[in-house]
């Protein structure tokens, strides 16, 4: 089975500090991988996504993700955080088998003036 | 264009009582999802629509739960007899579902948010 695990529910940075929010996936085969982000009351939107090219994934916002397969991991960075950034972010895997996605537990980010 | 709509955005329903969340997923997508997103759970997913076959149910946490999709377009999803841990947010998600669907993007809905008294 598929799983994700991200560090940390609750990051909280300064405005202009890096951003890095941590994911890791555990899958027997290569995954496809995705950040989503959540503003308050909103449905999720697609930051990035991994789908076995690139290794260093760029999306929006100045938002950025870099595949180690052999740490399994997907990390989430950003160089500077604004104000604008403060919400949830959920990393997630995407089967070949079933379609649906499996998220991790959310990260919610908090920038402070 | 227009993304993919759920209504209603919230709904308030006494313990016992059966409700009615919808879904209009984005014009073209045949892909369709629905997840719960709840304070102790997390995202979890619920079920699946690709076109024109049998739903993938392998997410609903039990058999009060149903869902269909009509012309395989709007799809509702049904609770029967309500208990409370059932409030939580229910997204939709559509996708183009073509080849390879595991990498497709799926575009969410805003959310209803279900509160059970």
């Amino acid at each position: 089975a598929q799983s994700v695990t991200q560090l940390g529910s609750h990051v909280s940075v300064s405005e202009g500090a890096l951003v890095l929010l941590r994911c890791n996936y555990s899958s027997s085969v290569p995954p496809y991988l995705f950040w989503y982000v959540q503003y308050p009351n909103q449905g999720l939107q697609l930051l990035l996504k991994y789908t076995s090219a690139a290794t260093l994934v760029k999306g929006i916002n100045g938002f950025e993700a870099e595949f180690k397969k052999s740490e399994t991991s997907f990390h989430l960075t950003k160089p500077s955080a604004h104000m604008s950034d403060a919400a949830e972010y959920f990393c997630a895997v995407g089967h070949n088998a079933g379609n649906m996605l499996t998220f991790g537990g959310g990260t919610r980010l908090m920038v402070k003036p | 264009g227009a993304g993919v709509s759920q209504s209603p955005s919230n709904k308030v329903t006494e313990k016992g009582k059966d409700v009615e969340l919808r879904c209009d997923p984005i014009s073209g997508h045949t892909a369709l999802y629905w997840y719960r997103q709840s304070l102790g759970q997390g995202l979890e997913f619920l079920i699946y629509f690709q076109g024109n076959s049998a739903p993938d149910k392998s997410g609903l946490p039990s058999d009060r739960f149903s869902a269909e999709r009509t012309g395989g377009s709007v799809s509702t999803l049904t609770i029967q007899r309500t208990q409370q841990e059932d409030s939580a947010v229910y997204l939709c998600a559509s996708s183009f579902g073509s080849g390879g669907r595991a990498a497709e993007t799926q575009y969410f809905g805003p959310g209803t948010r279900l509160l059970v008294l």
